[in-house]
């Protein structure tokens, strides 16, 4: 079983809905991040969190620490949220750093 | 413009030639990281490293090594590159520890 599982793999939605991708992870972290890869393949962080809840512009990102889970949410989605939306974990163990990250959630917003 | 720029973007090299990814960002970040992106694998970490003359392994070291002399940069070196490294390479960086991250363009390897 991956440390990290996103569900679902692939998500198609009508503009003006709204989506919600989800995060599950097996291990004690220190931080989880929601990033966005575009079509073209290049990636943008959206979110750092640690606890409870963020909020940018139409994206909504929260966590639960003791469930281990997090989902991300996108208001009254676009054709131009089409991306694949990855999470991923934070581990530190004393000064080291590790990220783990899910395998992606492909999503097609349709006009 | 704060950015992070990888070179080359594409290279397509020979089995156990020599060659090295270069990293470098311009907004005095100390972290930064390497990772390699493959179909049904995701991303997965290579090496890290949280301030000049620190680095550490990731998840998929084996294989690559990486030096980081000053701030600016952290290149990726492939000693003896074989079609296993066949893979998309995103360098980024983040201010202070893996927080929010600007990520590079990405190099896509091929390794014949």
């Amino acid at each position: 079983k991956n440390e990290v599982e996103q569900s679902p793999q692939n998500l198609t939605a009508q503009e003006g809905e709204f989506i919600t991708i989800n995060c599950s992870y097996s291990v004690g972290i220190s931080a989880l991040h929601w990033l966005q890869q575009h079509p073209g393949g290049g990636i943008v962080s959206l979110f750092m969190l640690s606890s409870g809840k963020k909020k940018h512009g139409r994206l909504i990102a929260t966590i639960n620490i003791q469930e281990k889970h997090s989902s991300l949410h996108i208001t009254a989605s676009h054709p131009r949220d089409s991306a694949v939306y990855i999470c991923a974990v934070m581990r530190r163990g004393g000064s080291n750093y590790k990220l783990t990250f899910g395998k992606g959630t492909l999503l097609t917003v349709n006009p | 413009e704060a950015q992070v720029t990888q070179n080359p973007r594409y290279l397509i090299t020979v089995t156990g030639k020599k060659l090295t990814v270069t990293c470098s960002q311009n907004m005095n970040h100390e972290y930064m990281s390497w990772y390699r992106q493959d179909p049904g694998l995701g991303l997965r970490q290579i090496y890290y490293s949280m301030n000049v003359e620190v680095t550490d392994k990731g998840d998929v070291p084996e294989g690559y090594k990486v030096s980081r002399k000053e701030k600016r940069n952290f290149p990726l070196i492939l000693e003896s590159p074989s079609p296993n490294q066949t893979s998309l390479y995103f360098c980024a960086s983040s201010p202070l520890g893996p927080g929010e991250q600007y990520f590079g363009p990405g190099t896509r390897l091929t390794v014949t």
